[in-house]
């Protein structure tokens, strides 16, 4: 079983900031994928990395897998309100998911 | 669209009542996923489907069964519902399988009373 930690659990900032949320694990991920989900709807899939040391950018999003494939980073540079919502890591190998880093960017 | 939807979108029931709740997909994908998403748990797999008839029980599947007769619609039943069965239910859909990433539908909110 490969448990996923995902931290902060909450996060608040102002718009602009610049922020980093985190997802760890003590297991070795094949892959791992991270979602965004807006409240009343699901989650939607922002990226999948797999290899040791991936960076992918989507725009303002940072996303890197740790070269160990045990944690991974979430990284987003001038943050605006349209970010807000619930972040989360899933570990592809057992279908398992973070509890999720909530963010509330304020205007 | 995705072209994954769920029914009912909200449902209240009672106590000991079997609840079945749909998910259809149009995509002709062939895995298919139940989670439930409570506070503080994050979302957790509950059975999953990797072809017609072809179910598997994920990390919470006492008290759930699933069908999966047709590769377009995935059904999950609660046998007897209860309290502690509350909760958001969701399906996703995946063409190759969890490595390639979910598509997930919008979510049931059910409530036991």
């Amino acid at each position: 079983t490969q448990l996923l930690e995902q931290s902060p659990q909450f996060l608040s900032i102002q718009e602009g900031e610049n922020l980093t949320v985190y997802c760890n694990s003590s297991s070795v991920f094949s892959s791992l994928q991270w979602y965004r989900q807006e409240p009343g709807e699901g989650p939607v899939l922002l990226v999948t990395v797999v290899t040791g040391g991936e960076v992918k950018k989507l725009k303002r999003l940072t996303f890197q897998f740790g070269d160990a494939r045990k944690d991974s980073s979430l990284h987003i540079t001038a943050a605006q309100p349209g970010d807000t919502g619930l972040y989360l890591c899933a570990g592809a190998y057992d279908m398992r998911f973070g509890a999720g880093t909530r963010l509330t960017v304020k205007p | 669209d995705a072209g994954i939807t769920q029914s009912p979108r909200h449902k209240v029931t009672e106590t000991g009542t079997p609840v079945t709740l749909r998910c259809h997909q149009t995509e002709n994908h062939r895995y298919m996923y139940w989670y439930r998403q409570d506070p503080g748990h994050g979302l957790r797999l509950i059975h999953y489907s990797y072809g017609v008839k072809d179910t598997d029980k994920g990390e919470v599947s006492d008290g759930y069964s699933v069908s999966r007769s047709k590769t377009e619609d995935f059904l999950l039943t609660l046998e007897s519902a209860t309290s502690s069965q509350t909760s958001v239910y969701f399906c996703a859909i995946s063409e190759k399988g969890v490595s390639y990433g979910y598509t997930f539908g919008s979510g049931t909110r059910l409530t036991v009373v």
